[in-house]
Parts: C-alpha cells; structure tokens; sequence
C-alpha cells in the first residue's frame, strides 16, 4: 500500500514550477504532504481528504483526484528554501487504519540561484 | 514550542546490546509512531500505538519492539542490536484519525551499530 512518487529527483532554478505526484493502488482517504529538510524532521504541508477542495497557501498547492487515487504537490516559482525531500502519506478508510499513513519514498526537489 | 522529543540525537551501540529509544509528545495524541528512514526508502513503519498498551506492527517489526505504558511515552526497543539496524529512526504522533490533522515529528535519532 505504500504510494508511488513521482519523479524521484527534481532539480530548478528559482523561480520555475514543479509538480510532485503520489499515486496509491487503492482508494485513498486521505493525502498528507510533508516537507524535509537535510538533518531535520519532516514539517507537515497540507492534508487533502476524499471529497475536499484543493489546498494551498502560499505559491504551494495541492489536488486530489479520487477517480485515478492520486494527489498532486505544485510549487510554483519555486524559492531557495523549496529545497528539501517531499513525502506524501496516504490514508485509507477512515475507521479501519487508525490514523496510519503510508509514505512515498520521497522526491528530492533542489532549486538553484 | 517542543511538541516531539526525542531522547537521543545520536547513539553509537555495540552488535547485541538492547537499545532503547525514547519518545515524547507534549500534544494529548493518541496515535505514536515509530518510522525508520534510510535513504531512497522513504518513510517505513515499524510499529504504531492509538492507546496506552496498544500496539500494531507496522511493515518491518522483525528485530523490534515497542511500549507505550503513559499516553506521552512510546519506546523502542531494538532487542538485540545489529548493523543492518543502523539508521535514522523517527517518532511521531498524531489525532486517532489519519484526517484529523498533522503528524508531527521528532528530530530523528541517528543509530550506529558496529
């Protein structure tokens, strides 16, 4: 159940957009985003759930496409401190996992000056 | 503004020694997870708990165990060490259920076996 990433390493220069996807192979409840920093924790984004609206804030955004069990991350014009590995973790069925989330193994986003 | 503590940032342990890695949260969670992370395998689970004494395996358990006796306490456990134990182990906690909110995270401990 762990979701696919996709690229696996995206490399801009400032001021370009990316597009991060997560696939699942199963109904996803829900998408959680998270951003991480060499030698730090993963710091949470934004969650999407099943039925809700795009989320945002700032120059980054994300959809959730129940039909094909995906989500999108978009960064756009994309700063130095985008930099980072982004993971989304997904959820399924409300009631049975607990709160569990499976993670992707992670996209590798560099931006240049 | 602490809200997941890790009790150790760095370890050095010797092949078979048990170790014990300590984790904290501050936020009334009822979910607490272990995570190991090596690089280009992202984020796997080894164990989860929703409740006190409650624990679930996680996708790779084997080698490890887990307690939780006070709500803010999740302990690992690595029984008998190894060098393929060596790693990047992160805690985390969250709401009980996966759309509640965030999982916040602690700083990671960097275990080396040898």
């Amino acid at each position: 159940q762990q979701p696919v990433q996709s690229p696996q390493a995206v490399i801009l220069r400032e001021g370009e957009d990316a597009v991060i996807n997560c696939s699942s192979s199963k109904a996803l409840y829900s998408v959680h985003w998270y951003r991480q920093k060499h030698g730090e924790a993963p710091v949470f984004l934004m969650i999407l759930l099943k039925g809700g609206e795009q989320k945002g804030h700032d120059k980054i955004s994300a959809s959730f496409n129940e039909k094909k069990q995906q989500s999108s991350l978009y960064l756009t014009a994309s700063q130095l401190s985008y930099s980072g590995t982004y993971f989304c973790g997904t959820g399924y069925d409300r009631g049975s996992t607990l709160g569990r989330l499976y993670f992707g193994r992670g996209t590798q986003l560099t931006v240049w000056p | 503004d602490v809200k997941v503590t890790q009790s150790s940032r760095y370890l050095v342990k010797r092949t078979g020694e048990k170790v014990f890695l300590e984790c904290v949260q501050d936020m009334d969670h009822e979910n607490m997870f272990w995570y190991r992370q090596d690089p280009g395998l992202g984020l796997r689970l080894i164990y989860f708990s929703y409740d006190v004494k409650m624990k679930e395996k996680g996708d790779i358990p084997e080698g490890y165990s887990v307690s939780r006796e006070k709500k803010e306490r999740f302990s690992l456990i690595l029984e008998s060490a190894s060098t393929n134990q060596t790693s990047m182990y992160l805690c985390a906690s969250s709401f009980l259920e996966a759309g509640k909110g965030e999982a916040f995270f602690g700083q990671g401990t960097r275990l080396t076996v040898v």
